[in-house]
């Protein structure tokens, strides 16, 4: 079925690096464009990043912009998600979400999501 | 930068009662405008896209209206397994959420 799976979250002290992983199956994952979302503990949901479907364009927000990279192996079946430079205030659960396609037209409506991967920043 | 301002934050209602969430865009962002649904510990939930479409399996009793800046979401008739957080979520420029709606049963 379709499915996303991510991986790579963990405790991690501020000014370090991660990276995250989303495994994609039960679909052409190099036909869709892809989107990292976060939520910080009790709180809302925070767009991070998106990634067009061949890799040839990158959006973030204003809060990660020049510290986390979004990018994808469409031959894995991969999109990741590479946060340097750490703070506190990035502590989240990380999820990646799939846009919604139809007859040929995409939109920037989130269809499938991943369960998520907690991110803890802390010393 | 738009800005997204949901109401109410949070709503308690009793089952079988009509519950609406509004979202106001601070710009014309035309239909671009999605609703999920978030259980708690869980992953949220596309429920209607571009303002007024429901998604493939959602139920009947949930639906969305409106375009430019103010958009409504509807449940026609609570049900218990309705609790959850509900946010909208536009699409004009770089997706932003709204600051959530908890619903809760009265």
């Amino acid at each position: 079925q379709v499915q996303l799976v991510e991986s790579g979250g963990g405790v991690v002290q501020p000014g370090r690096s991660l990276r995250l992983s989303c495994a994609a199956s039960g679909f052409t994952f190099s036909s869709y464009g892809m989107h990292w979302v976060r939520q910080a503990p009790g709180k809302g949901l925070e767009w991070v990043a998106v990634i067009w479907y061949d890799g040839s364009n990158k959006y973030y927000a204003d809060s990660v912009k020049g510290r986390f990279t979004i990018s994808r192996d469409n031959s894995k079946n991969t999109l990741y998600l590479q946060m340097n430079s750490l703070r506190a205030e990035d502590t989240a659960v990380y999820y990646c979400a799939r846009v919604r396609c139809s007859g040929g037209s995409c939109s920037d409506a989130f269809d499938i999501w991943g369960q998520g991967t907690m991110v803890t920043v802390s010393s | 930068d738009i800005q997204m301002t949901q109401s109410p934050s949070s709503l308690s209602a009793s089952v079988g009662d009509r519950v609406t969430i509004t979202c106001q865009a601070s710009q014309d962002i035309s239909n671009y405008l999605n609703w999920y649904q978030q259980k708690p510990g869980k992953a949220p939930k596309l429920l209607i896209y571009d303002a007024s479409n429901l998604e493939t399996g959602v139920p009947s009793r949930f639906s969305g209206s409106g375009s430019g800046t103010d958009f409504t979401f509807t449940i026609s008739s609570l049900q218990p397994e309705d609790i959850a957080t509900y946010y909208c979520q536009q699409y004009d420029n770089l997706p932003l959420f709204g600051q959530g709606t908890k619903l809760e049963i009265k």
